[in-house]
């Protein structure tokens, strides 16, 4: 499967804990992205890397979360000290720049209950 | 203003229904536009692309009015698998795709 992969696809956790996903995007592609969906919203942007530079984060994005793509290739997105508003589901979106529209190609995401 | 906005129905039709669907977005800079489809608990997937000059794949026909800042989607002879939420996305200069809540689609026979 040569798609954007994410781990795990659910997680159920205890307020407080701290989690941690994966974004494997598809390989060509420059742009990752993390995306934040919550019942009957459309998927909301946190952040953003070009390669390994996190070019840009939303003021969604609390000092309890913090990004990382240190290779340029997969991505990992923390929580720490979760709370029952960080329950949803978070989506991965990889872009290939040179592509002429630069469509979104994304994970099947990660489901986080928070308990 | 939210820069994206839809509405988020439901559109409840009959098969073999037209129904179609708009968007308006808030940020006259914005470059690229498109439609996704998303079934319930699934990821978002590309519906299609929305050209200036308009453009049609099948059932699906989508336009997009720069002067008026809004796009549009039309699905003719709709059919029961068409049930889902189509979500408007509006990408600007800073390559950040910008979605709209999506808007629900019933089909029903």
């Amino acid at each position: 499967d040569t798609g954007v992969s994410q781990d795990p696809r659910h997680k159920i956790t205890k307020r407080g804990q701290n989690v941690t996903f994966r974004c494997d995007p598809i390989s060509e592609h420059n742009r990752l992205y993390w995306y934040r969906q919550t019942l009957g919203q459309g998927p909301e942007f946190l952040t953003y890397f070009q390669n390994e530079a996190q070019l840009e984060k939303s003021r969604l994005l609390s000092d309890r979360f913090s990004a990382e793509r240190p290779k340029g290739s997969f991505s990992t997105l923390e929580i720490q000290r979760t709370e029952q508003g960080d329950s949803a589901m978070y989506l991965c979106a990889s872009i290939r720049l040179q592509a002429p529209e630069g469509e979104a190609f994304f994970g099947q995401g990660t489901r986080l209950t928070v308990v | 203003r939210k820069e994206v906005e839809q509405d988020p129905g439901p559109f409840n039709v009959p098969e073999g229904a037209t129904v179609a669907f708009n968007c308006t977005y808030s940020n006259s800079a914005s470059q690229s536009f498109f439609w996704y489809r998303q079934d319930c608990r699934k990821e978002p997937k590309l519906l299609m692309s929305v050209y200036s000059s308009g453009n049609e794949d099948g059932r699906f026909t989508a336009q997009l009015n720069r002067a008026s800042q809004y796009i549009s989607l039309l699905i003719r002879d709709s059919k029961l698998s068409d049930s889902a939420t189509y979500l408007c996305v509006v990408r600007g200069g800073s390559y950040i795709p910008t979605f709209g809540r999506g808007t629900s689609l019933i089909v029903h026979p």
